[in-house]
């Protein structure tokens, strides 16, 4: 079956610094990727997704995230951080040897300092 | 307009008690799924229709019954509360079955069992 770890609890970075947030992922088949990002007492709203194609995705927001099948990695990076992408992320994997089961990471606390 | 609704948004009752929670979309999508969220932000899949029919049945209590009465609607309803079904339990939909397209989530609904 498959999963998935984000191994950091907690990512602090500064404004206007370079961030990541990092995502692993163990799958039998192929990985569908998915990043998520959740305020406090909202649902969680789409980033970016891989399914095939180009490794780096780019998606909302100024995030993009590289996909690395060596590693089995798709870490979310954004170049400039905002004060208000302060929240959860969440990681998400698909292997389509499982058919339509989603599996999510533990979420990643982003806090992004003034 | 609110794409994918829950209602209520907190819920306090006491243990034994029969609950429902209603969630609609209006994004014209033909999967939705139900999520619980636990007091560490864990997420996990709990149910997902699709076209009215169950595809995802995740090894959840009988205690709980999803109900499709159309593709734009996905209830929940939870007998005999317990304890430990404290939590935020979110609807979401996409656009497909087959988990390639972002889910849509709503806010949440805060179920807190006394």
């Amino acid at each position: 079956a498959q999963s998935v770890a984000q191994p950091e609890d907690q990512v602090n970075v500064a404004e206007g610094n370079p961030l990541t947030v990092k995502c692993t992922y163990s799958v039998s088949g192929n990985p569908y990727l998915f990043w998520y990002v959740q305020y406090p007492n909202r649902g969680l709203q789409f980033l970016l997704k891989y399914i095939t194609g180009d490794n780096l995705v780019k998606g909302s927001y100024g995030f993009e995230a590289e996909f690395n099948k060596s590693q089995t990695s798709f870490h979310l990076k954004k170049p400039s951080a905002l004060v208000s992408d302060s929240a959860l992320y969440f990681c998400a994997v698909r292997d389509d040897n499982y058919g339509q089961n989603f599996v999510f990471g533990p979420g990643t606390r982003l806090s992004v300092l003034p | 307009d609110t794409a994918v609704s829950q209602t209520p948004k907190y819920l306090v009752t006491q243990m034994g008690n029969d609950k429902s929670i209603k969630c609609e979309q209006n994004l014209g999508h033909d999967t939705m799924y139900w999520y619980k969220q636990d007091s560490k932000k864990f997420l996990k899949i709990m149910f997902s229709y699709n076209n009215k029919e169950l595809i995802i049945n995740e090894t959840v209590p009988n205690r709980f019954s999803p109900k499709s009465p159309d593709k734009a609607h996905l209830n929940l309803h939870i007998n005999s509360l317990e304890l430990g079904d404290s939590a935020v339990y979110f609807c979401a939909s996409s656009q497909d079955s087959n988990g390639n397209q972002p889910q849509h989530f709503g806010d949440g609904t805060r179920l807190s069992i006394l």
